[in-house]
């Protein structure tokens, strides 16, 4: 079992939907990162968090450390956020970074 | 802004050539990551830095050493490239691991394609 799992992994959205993606991981954590990756590789630090809650902008992020879950929020969704989306938790047993396999959104306009 | 760039986007390469991918880093970070990302797998650790000349092999070193001469530098090299480790790669750096404020940052990534 991989000790971070993203769903959906593939999400399709319409212009200006609310989008939800989830994070559930199975390690003791001392930090969560949200990362977006667009086309062409470059990957972005969206949030890091370690407990309630992020705003920023039309994304917020949430995490709950009892339960081992964090969600990415987007509002009023936009073709431009169309991108790949990473939940990393900081806690492997070398102190890395460990990795989710992404969450592929595409928001059509 | 901190950056973090990478020698080349895109690399075509034959099947037992010795390759070199460079990462610089320009934000005095102490440590320094080198990563491949494959579709299905998400990004895999292949080797770490926390400091110069001292490295640790991540999820997936084989095939693979890395060199770290100088702080701002971190190479990562196929001794003899294998059509298996055509990927994306992608390195990164980050400040401090412990700190709360840790946050790793990413170069654009190169495109290795061995044939």
């Amino acid at each position: 079992k991989n000790e971070v799992e993203q769903s959906p992994q593939n999400l399709t959205a319409q212009e200006g939907e609310f989008i939800t993606i989830n994070c559930s991981y199975s390690v003791g954590i001392s930090a969560l990162h949200w990362l977006q990756q667009h086309p062409g590789g470059g990957i972005v630090s969206l949030f890091m968090l370690s407990s309630g809650k992020k705003k920023h902008g039309r994304l917020i992020a949430t995490i709950n450390i009892q339960e081992k879950h964090s969600s990415l929020h987007i509002t009023a969704s936009h073709p431009r956020d169309s991108a790949v989306y990473i939940c990393a938790v900081l806690g492997g047993s070398q102190g890395n970074l460990i990795f989710g396999k992404g969450t592929k959104l595409s928001v059509k306009p | 802004d901190v950056k973090v760039t990478q020698s080349s986007r895109y690399l075509v390469k034959r099947t037992g050539e010795k390759v070199f991918l460079e990462c610089v880093q320009d934000m005095d970070h102490e440590n320094m990551f080198w990563y491949r990302q494959d579709p299905g797998l998400g990004l895999r650790l292949i080797y770490f830095s926390y400091d110069v000349k001292m490295k640790e092999k991540g999820d997936i070193p084989e095939g693979y050493s890395v060199s770290r001469e100088k702080k701002e530098r971190f190479s990562l090299i196929l001794e003899s490239a294998s059509t298996n480790q055509t990927s994306m790669y992608l390195c990164a750096s980050s400040s401090d691991m412990i700190r709360e404020t840790y946050e790793q940052y990413f170069g654009p990534g190169t495109r290795l394609t061995v044939t």
